[in-house]
Parts: structure tokens; C-alpha cells; sequence
């Protein structure tokens, strides 16, 4: 069965720990996105990577680092130099950067 | 740079009523555009897209979309609403850069 997955569903940190995210797609898509959801806010970009081994900032990357070591995997960090990281986070993977994306169920950071 | 407007944050509709939910789009050449539903704490599900040719466009749930060209604008549209079919509802335009995405519109169903 074809899809996102990303976990944990639910992460407390302390204020000051940097904490990483897992998404995982196992549908051989090349491009792979982070977004950052917030009440009222829609989506916005952290990164995206259009194929292994590289990837580019989006709208809002300070504070956040990634990796593209395979195609199916997409960590994102979240450091503490991001001032406010709670938030709801989303892992996205499309064929290519112009095509449908495909959503997992999301990671909800509380900061504590 | 391409942007995405929903200008209704929050609609409320009777359960079968008819529902339309606004996106306006600016983006320099042809756009790709999406339409997508995130029920609470949940990631998203497409409901339909438009690439090109015919500019009605129907999709899951038995929803449907029309783009005009002209005014810039891909609105979603459903005849009968269901209670479920309350959540939130983005529009995204993409291209040669990554998707944007509206702000969403959240739609509430009444009895």
C-alpha cells in the first residue's frame, strides 16, 4: 500500500533541543516537500528536494535543516535557533516539482 | 511570483445546499491548479486538478471545478453538501516553482 508516513504523530521537546521529523514515501516520487501549517496561516515552505542528495530553502527555512541522503526518506530538523517551533508539520512527495502532491498525515511539535 | 487568494476564511451551509468556495490565482503563465480537503489533524487529500484543456473539472466526492481564465479564478463547487464534507479547503497554483497555497477556507455544515 503506496504512501507518506510520517512520525510520531505527536512530539514535546524542551525549549533549546533540536528535534527531527521523519518522512518516509515509498512512492518513487523525485520531489519531496516540508511545509509548516499555523491557525490561519495555510502552508508554508520550509524545504523541497527534487532529487537525492539535494534540495532547496523555501519561503521559511531559518532555523530548519534538512537531508536527501535517499529518495524514499526526508528528515527534517527543527534547531533551536527556530524561535517559535510549534506548529503542525507536513511531509509532501510529488512525481516532479510541477505534478500533484501527495500529503502524509502530519506531525504536531510542541514546544514546551 | 505566483500567490493563491481564498477570500472566504469560514462559510457555513446547510446540509444540502449548494456550496462554492472562491480561489483567485496570479501567476504569470498557464497554471497548474489544485484543490485540496484537510479534515482536522489530518494531512491532505486531493480532490481534483486542472493542467489543461477542458476548464470544468470533476473530481472525488463529487466535487467539480471551473477555471476562468479571464478572472483569474478556480472556484469549487458541489451541488449537495454533506455533513461530511465539513473541513478545510485549500486551492494551490504551481508551475515551474513548487505549489502555493491559499490560506484555506474552512466550511461548516448545519442541519
Amino acid at each position: 500500500d503506496g504512501g507518506i508516513t510520517q512520525s510520531p504523530k505527536y512530539l514535546f521537546r524542551k525549549e533549546g533541543q533540536n528535534v527531527t521529523l521523519s518522512c518516509e514515501q515509498n512512492l518513487n516520487h523525485d520531489a519531496m516537500y516540508w511545509y509548516r501549517q499555523d491557525p490561519g496561516q495555510g502552508l508554508r515552505l520550509i524545504y523541497y528536494s527534487q532529487i537525492v542528495n539535494d534540495f532547496q530553502k523555501g519561503d521559511i527555512a531559518e532555523g530548519y535543516s534538512v537531508s536527501r541522503e535517499k529518495k524514499e526518506s526526508f528528515p527534517l530538523t527543527v534547531t533551536s535557533a527556530q524561535k517559535n517551533p510549534t506548529a503542525f508539520y507536513l511531509c509532501a512527495s510529488s512525481i516532479s516539482r510541477q505534478s500533484e502532491q501527495f500529503f502524509g498525515p502530519g506531525t504536531r511539535l510542541t514546544v514546551l | 511570483a505566483q500567490s493563491v487568494t481564498q477570500p472566504d476564511i469560514h462559510i457555513t451551509v446547510s446540509e444540502g445546499a449548494s456550496l462554492e468556495l472562491r480561489c483567485n490565482y496570479s501567476y504569470g503563465a498557464t497554471p497548474y491548479l489544485f484543490w485540496y480537503v484537510q479534515s482536522p489533524g489530518q494531512g491532505l487529500q486531493l480532490l481534483l486538478k486542472y493542467f489543461s484543456g477542458d476548464t470544468l473539472v470533476q473530481g472525488i466526492k463529487g466535487f467539480e471545478a471551473e477555471f476562468k481564465r479571464s478572472q483569474s479564478s478556480f472556484n469549487l463547487r458541489k451541488p449537495s453538501v454533506h455533513w461530511s464534507d465539513a473541513a478545510e479547503y485549500f486551492c494551490a497554483v504551481g508551475g515551474n516553482t513548487p505549489l502555493v497555497f491559499g490560506k484555506g477556507t474552512r466550511l461548516s455544515v448545519i442541519a
